[in-house]
């Protein structure tokens, strides 16, 4: 199985700061690489997928990049609805399988 | 507007079956571009693909359950199921139904059921 590393695992950040999350693979997955949000007790919403296109409806204040084992998703400027857990995904190889998450809350 | 939902038993007897229906609507099950599946998470734990099924019956399972999982599909009902069988707690979890779209040339879960929590205990 392809393991997904994410990192940091929690943040701590104000509305308006910018924050990365990042999110390796164990081995190459090209650009199969999703991003998703989750709040508390809904499922989760894709953001981001093939590593750098919004899913449509998703603000522009959300962009990610990558390709091969290395990623990055991006918030430009934190609003208060962007709390939330942070998942990638890789979608090469089966079976798909996530990161460990990133919660991402208020300082 | 697509939706997914859940529904079936909420608790489950250690060594028994747990079986979940996703019934779609909004969209054809039989589409091409789609396959169905399903996803798990335990409580305060991440994410875990459990499998998927195509409109023709064709699946995938994730390897770490394959002996104990079967997905099925009803197009003319316009559901899916999944039924794990010879649970324990170690299963209790929230069970999300998901479309798998490949239409981009990658495939992303782009729409979710509001999940269902099922809890293994006697």
């Amino acid at each position: 199985d392809i393991q997904m590393t994410q990192s940091p695992s929690s943040l701590s950040a104000s509305v308006g700061d910018r924050v990365t999350i990042t999110c390796r693979a164990s081995e190459r997955v090209s650009t199969y690489l999703n991003w998703y949000q989750q709040k508390p007790g809904k499922a989760p919403k894709l953001l981001i997928y093939d590593a750098s296109s919004l899913q449509s409806g998703v603000p522009p204040r959300f962009s990610a990049s990558g390709s091969g084992t290395d990623f990055t998703l991006t918030i430009s400027s934190l609003q208060p609805e962007d709390f939330a857990t942070f998942y990638c995904q890789q979608t090469y190889s089966y079976p798909f399988t996530f990161g460990q998450g990133t919660k991402l809350d208020i300082k | 507007q697509l939706q997914l939902q859940e529904s079936g038993p909420g608790l489950v007897k250690p060594s028994e079956t747990l079986s979940l229906t996703c019934s779609v609507s909004g969209v054809s099950i039989s589409s091409s571009s789609y396959y169905w599946g399903w996803v798990r998470q335990p409580p305060r734990e991440g994410l875990e693909w459990i499998g998927r099924v195509y409109h023709s019956g064709s699946t995938s399972y994730n390897p770490s359950l394959k002996s104990r999982v079967t997905i099925s599909i009803d197009t003319s009902s316009s559901q899916f199921s999944l039924k794990l069988d010879f649970v324990t707690a170690s299963d209790t979890a929230v069970y999300y139904c998901a479309r798998h779209d490949y239409s981009s040339g990658v495939t992303t879960f782009d729409h979710w059921g509001q999940g269902i929590l099922v809890t293994v205990s006697s």
